[in-house]
């Protein structure tokens, strides 16, 4: 069973446009929610991650939206770059980030000139 | 934030033979670390949870004969492929868990990308 659902599978968007990606999960045990951003052949590198106790983080162009009640979040690429262009990961877990991963299943963002 | 490396980047191996690949937490110790397996184009499946000082424990479905986990300090975990099989190629990352300006957050390895042939 997916612990994390993920949408879209795929996205493409034009340079300097808001790139949206959706994730919902079941556990309400979670508590630690990151994203991270996987380009081919690397390893996934912690792009945003959020807890609970807010409902929006921002870091640079990146910004995490939580909805506790509704139980989803997002992630908003503002301004994107054809180097955003990646596989972005959704995930969360339980033990404040201490516990292993539960991911989504991905979306592949394409920003083009 | 915290790095982790793993060694090796990629390895190809003849069909019946062993394979080491090293997780190593680098400027920060841990007691746990986490090894993942990714198929082409799919998400991250966790395998196995490496704990420093006791046995591993395995997610349903992976067989723990198969892939040996062993975590030998709080800094090194190594994930052993045994009699690898080409249905075994696959990229295997690990993560462990670091403490970033405070905060708990999980940090991943550049991957090891397997071919077996």
């Amino acid at each position: 069973q997916q612990q994390v659902k993920q949408s879209p599978q795929s996205l493409i968007v034009q340079k300097g446009g808001i790139s949206i990606i959706n994730c919902a999960y079941e556990n309400t045990a979670f508590d630690y929610f990151p994203w991270y951003q996987q380009f081919p052949g690397k390893g996934p590198a912690l792009l945003i991650a959020i807890r609970p106790d807010v409902s929006e983080k921002k870091e640079g162009r990146f910004t995490i939206s939580f909805n506790k009640s509704a139980k989803q979040f997002s992630l908003h690429i503002m301004d994107s770059q054809p180097g955003d262009s990646a596989t972005y990961f959704c995930a969360a877990t339980s033990g404040g980030g201490a516990n292993n991963l539960f991911f989504g299943t991905g979306t592949r963002l394409t920003v083009i000139p | 934030g915290a790095v982790v490396s793993q060694h090796p980047s990629w390895v190809i191996c003849k069909s019946g033979t062993s394979v080491k690949i090293e997780c190593r937490s680098l400027d920060f110790q841990a007691t746990t670390m986490f090894w993942y397996r990714q198929f082409p184009k799919q998400s991250l499946m966790l395998m196995a949870t490496s704990n420093e000082g006791s046995k591993a424990t395995y997610e349903q479905g992976v067989e723990k004969d198969k892939f040996l986990i062993n975590h030998a300090s709080l800094t090194l975990s190594t994930l052993t492929v045994t009699s690898a099989h080409p249905e075994d190629s696959s990229f295997y990352i690990c993560s462990a868990p670091g403490r970033d300006f405070g905060a708990m957050e999980q940090f991943f390895g550049p991957g090891t990308r397997l071919t077996v042939l």
